[in-house]
């Protein structure tokens, strides 16, 4: 696709259910960046991926969330027994992995715990 | 998590108005990056600055890279309506794909 899509836009969930959010960055990037942006916040950084490997997942608040990107390609992340504090657009990005070339940013997926 | 010191917070423009905001952190950063941010949108980017002392402009926008790698500026001349939205910096300190610290914006509006 032209840019980088995400899918769900919108999910409520009650609390306690596990949640699975997807990312389709644009075709040919390497690089791939989840961030969590909490209401009136700016984004924080929860993990990066080059191709299929997951390089960084410093920014994971818990060991409920869990990111994979299996073919270097579509990423999911998915948060396990979701919580109110959960509650937050999840935005996804990506990047060619040339030097100096910035990641473009998906609409994000606004998760409403219940 | 670590953030930027971003202000102002909010500021009303009216049409033709320069505007002007900052960034700060105790930290150096090699990369300051400024995005636009519109309801129900992912960020998008304005402007990206990659040297100590460097200043770029993108249109009626002007960024510069603080000469002490702690502070970054974004100016916008002559305000038109569609600037109203959220503007956020970004430093980064790792390579070119180490992760983005975010500030927690600028939220521009018209004046009533």
């Amino acid at each position: 696709g032209a840019g980088v899509s995400q899918s769900p836009r919108y999910k409520v969930a009650k609390r306690g259910q596990d949640v699975a959010l997807r990312c389709d960055p644009i075709s040919g990037h390497v690089s791939l960046f989840w961030y969590q942006q909490a209401l009136g916040q700016g984004p924080e950084f929860l993990t990066y991926f080059q191709n299929e490997a997951q390089l960084d997942k410093s920014g994971l608040p818990s060991d409920r969330f869990f990111a994979e990107r299996p073919e270097g390609s579509v990423s999911t992340l998915k948060i396990q027994r979701t919580q109110q504090e959960d509650s937050a657009v999840y935005l996804c990005a990506s990047s060619s992995g040339t030097v100096n070339t910035e990641a473009f940013f998906g609409q994000g997926t606004r998760l409403t715990v219940v | 998590g670590q953030q930027l010191n971003q202000s102002p917070q909010s500021m009303f423009i009216q049409e033709g108005e320069d505007v002007s905001m900052n960034c700060t952190s105790s930290s150096i950063f090699n990369t300051w990056l400024w995005y636009k941010q519109d309801p129900g949108e992912g960020p998008v980017l304005l402007i990206a600055l990659y040297k100590a002392g460097e200043l770029t402009s993108n249109g009626r926008l002007t960024a510069q890279f603080g000469i002490t790698r702690k502070d970054s500026f974004l100016n916008i001349s002559a305000s038109i309506p569609s600037d109203v939205g959220i503007y956020f910096c970004a430093g980064r300190n790792g390579g070119s794909q180490g992760n983005l610290i975010f500030g927690k914006g600028t939220k521009l509006s018209v004046k009533p």
